[in-house]
């Protein structure tokens, strides 16, 4: 597609159910990124797919969090057993590659609240 | 460690008027700088970014940033707002691993 493409957009979910987030990225973007923006906070990294390389996990906060992606397209953020600290957009983000050339481009997130 | 400080949580200007939005990172080599904008609403777009050479960097909308290596800043500048330039701006630097590294933000408010 033109740009990266999340959904849900908006997402209330009970505590302690399951959610699930989506990301498409830019066709042909090898690189891709999950960030959590919570609510008059910064950007926090979260995980970081690039190829058919080991994800980059280090920013995940805790095992309730978890991600996936298929080869170089669709990744799914999971959260297991949401808590109300879970409420934040999560904004999804992808690059050709990881040169310092390549301008990564962000999805509009999804603005997940917990109640 | 490497980090990106905006020390402004919150600027308010009058239409019309010049902005200066700063930056100061903490990085061992040469940065790769990168301001963002996320209006209301929306995702992030990037304004700018500087990699190299000149130190002083056009971006979309009428801003620029200037790189200056000695303050280890990299302050955004814009000479004359509108109201639509309201929104919250982020700066960042990328990492050795390739992620991005980023300020808290700060919120431009804009005075009719």
């Amino acid at each position: 597609g033109a740009g990266v493409s999340q959904s849900p957009s908006n997402k209330v979910t009970e505590k302690g159910k399951d959610v699930e987030l989506r990301c498409d990225p830019i066709s042909g973007h090898t690189a891709l990124y999950w960030y959590r923006q919570r609510l008059g906070q910064g950007l926090e990294f979260l995980i970081y797919f690039q190829g058919n390389s080991a994800p980059d996990k280090s920013g995940l906060p805790s095992d309730r969090f978890s991600a996936e992606r298929t080869g170089e397209s669709v990744s799914t953020l999971t959260i297991q057993r949401t808590q109300q600290e879970d409420s934040a957009v999560y904004l999804c983000a992808s690059s050709l590659g990881t040169s310092s050339g390549n301008t990564i481009y962000f999805g509009e997130g999804s603005w997940l609240t917990v109640v | 460690a490497q980090s990106v400080t905006q020390p402004d949580i919150h600027i308010t200007v009058s239409e019309g008027a010049s902005l200066e939005l700063r930056c100061n990172y903490s990085y061992g080599a040469t940065p790769y700088l990168f301001w963002y904008v996320q209006s209301p609403g929306q995702g992030l777009q990037l304004l700018l970014k500087y990699f190299s050479g000149d130190t002083l960097v056009q971006g979309i909308k009428g801003f620029e940033a200037e790189f200056k290596r000695s303050q280890s800043s990299f302050n955004l500048r814009k000479p004359s707002v509108h109201w639509s330039d309201a929104a919250e701006y982020f700066c960042a630097v990328r990492s050795s691993n390739y992620q991005l590294i980023w300020g808290a933000g700060t919120k431009l408010i804009i005075k009719p």
